[in-house]
């Protein structure tokens, strides 16, 4: 079973920030957090990962609380193409297992 | 640098036949991991394979089995094909040094249909 809970789907305008909740409250010391996306029937993409500090690449940012039980990705200008399931996923570091939740369905809005 | 590749891109089936897919991974990765999405779901995790080795399986019935090549790239068997087995059959490849990080990148995928 997944280790995180997301909400089932969630609505953003276009141009605004997304912000995807991801509750985590298990997660072990060792376990990364994880988000990947899957836009309409290909293979999931790797967006980015963290352990404990917040991180920013080119797609996205991930803040994560610092019980770490809990992280939000933020797309900070979403646009159309953004619209895709995000999973939020947990990991031990250098495990090649994921374990798939049931994500958020993000539809971007013109 | 070209990606994840999977053939077929889409398949029919039979009940009771037999199906191949097959893998390519990323130059250079060397682990090859096979997952399956049912419609309306999260992939699954089936296999893993590392250095032609199984190193992880998920809870499959032994219908399913899969084997690396010299090469790294993968074939995954599914046997004696139920309609339940209609799914996205889903390849991702990584890189892997001891226990560090290294994200997994997904293939296109195979659309498998069983009639």
């Amino acid at each position: 079973d997944a280790k995180t809970t997301q909400p089932p789907s969630m609505d953003c305008a276009e141009g605004r920030a997304a912000n995807l909740p991801c509750n985590h409250s298990t997660i072990s010391g060792n376990e990364y957090v994880y988000w990947y996306r899957q836009i309409h029937s290909q293979g999931p993409q790797y967006i980015i990962h963290g352990l404990k500090n917040n991180e920013t690449n080119e797609m996205a940012s991930l803040i994560i609380t610092e019980d770490r039980k809990s992280s939000t990705l933020i797309l900070p200008h979403a646009t159309l193409r953004d619209t895709a399931v995000y999973y939020c996923i947990v990991r031990v570091g250098g495990a090649q297992k994921l374990v798939f939740g049931q994500g958020t369905r993000l539809t971007i809005n013109p | 640098d070209a990606g994840v590749t999977q053939s077929p891109t889409h398949l029919i089936k039979t009940r009771g036949q037999h199906v191949t897919l097959r893998c390519s991974p990323i130059s250079g990765h060397k682990s090859v991991s096979w997952y399956q999405q049912v419609l309306g779901q999260g992939p699954q995790f089936i296999f893993q394979y590392y250095e032609k080795e199984e190193r992880g399986r998920g809870n499959f019935p032994d219908r399913f089995s899969a084997r690396q090549f010299p090469n790294y790239s993968s074939e995954l068997n599914v046997n004696a094909l139920l309609l339940g087995d209609s799914a996205l059959y889903l390849c991702a490849s990584s890189f892997i040094s001891g226990t560090a990080n290294y994200e997994q990148y997904f293939g296109p995928g195979t659309r498998l249909t069983v009639t």
